[in-house]
């Protein structure tokens, strides 16, 4: 199957700053990864859709200036998590399908994310 | 109502029992149906996927779909501890290279 990477693996960040998680397909092209977000013993949740050369979807209730993604290769999307606060402690996910027939979305390891 | 709604559990079976998990979806225009299995603070792993009507095998996993009744299920055969995981059904509308939407996941533990 298709590898997908992310970077880091566990971040502990101080309230006010900002993280990057990356997210690179490694044998494949991209065009579109996806984003989700699961808080514990809760189901994984998009947050956002991230195209190649443009504009990210964010879904409802998602705050597109607290998460940008930035998706400016066909193997790397970034999401930055912007004056993080506790509440934004959570399990990051990115996604992606690979390029080809396979239609099955091929997960990274996840971004364990906590914010003191 | 949630748009694919599973049993949280825990199911427990002994080893060497067949497990069986259960999902309902309630948008019809749901077109492909996904297992995934997670350990915990891991990302998920794909199993198995179902497109159409009816079952689908791949060694002790067989996935069975029944569109009309929007529901869809995973057997698994033969149950070994290792398989202690959480189990989440999700779904696709549509064609294409789209978002999951998941289920909240069943925790299933194999009993050694």
């Amino acid at each position: 199957g298709a590898v997908v990477s992310q970077h880091p693996s566990r971040v502990i960040c101080k309230s006010g700053t900002s993280v990057k998680i990356e997210c690179r397909s490694l044998d494949f092209q991209a065009t579109t990864m996806f984003w989700y977000r699961q808080f514990p013993k809760k189901s994984l949740m998009l947050m956002a859709t991230s195209n190649e050369g443009s504009k990210a979807t964010y879904e409802q209730g998602v705050e597109k200036d607290k998460f940008l993604i930035n998706h400016a290769s066909l193997t790397l999307s970034t999401l930055t998590v912007t004056s993080a606060h506790p509440e934004d402690s959570s399990f990051y996910i990115c996604s992606a399908y690979s390029t080809g027939n396979l239609a099955e979305q091929y997960f990274g390891p996840g971004t364990r994310l906590t914010v003191t | 109502q949630k748009e694919v709604e599973q049993n949280s559990g825990p199911l427990s079976v002994p080893e060497g029992a067949i497990a069986s998990l259960n999902c309902t979806y309630s948008d019809r225009g749901s077109q492909s149906f996904f297992w995934y299995r997670q350990y915990s603070g891991k990302s998920p792993e794909l199993i198995m996927s179902i497109y159409s009507n009816g079952d689908k095998e791949d060694g002790r996993f067989t996935a069975q779909l029944n569109k009309a009744s929007q529901y869809v299920s995973l057997l698994i055969r033969d149950s070994q501890p290792s398989d202690s995981a959480t189990y989440l059904c999700a779904v696709r509308r549509g064609a294409g290279r789209r978002a999951l939407t998941f289920g909240s996941g069943t925790r299933l533990q194999v009993q050694p």
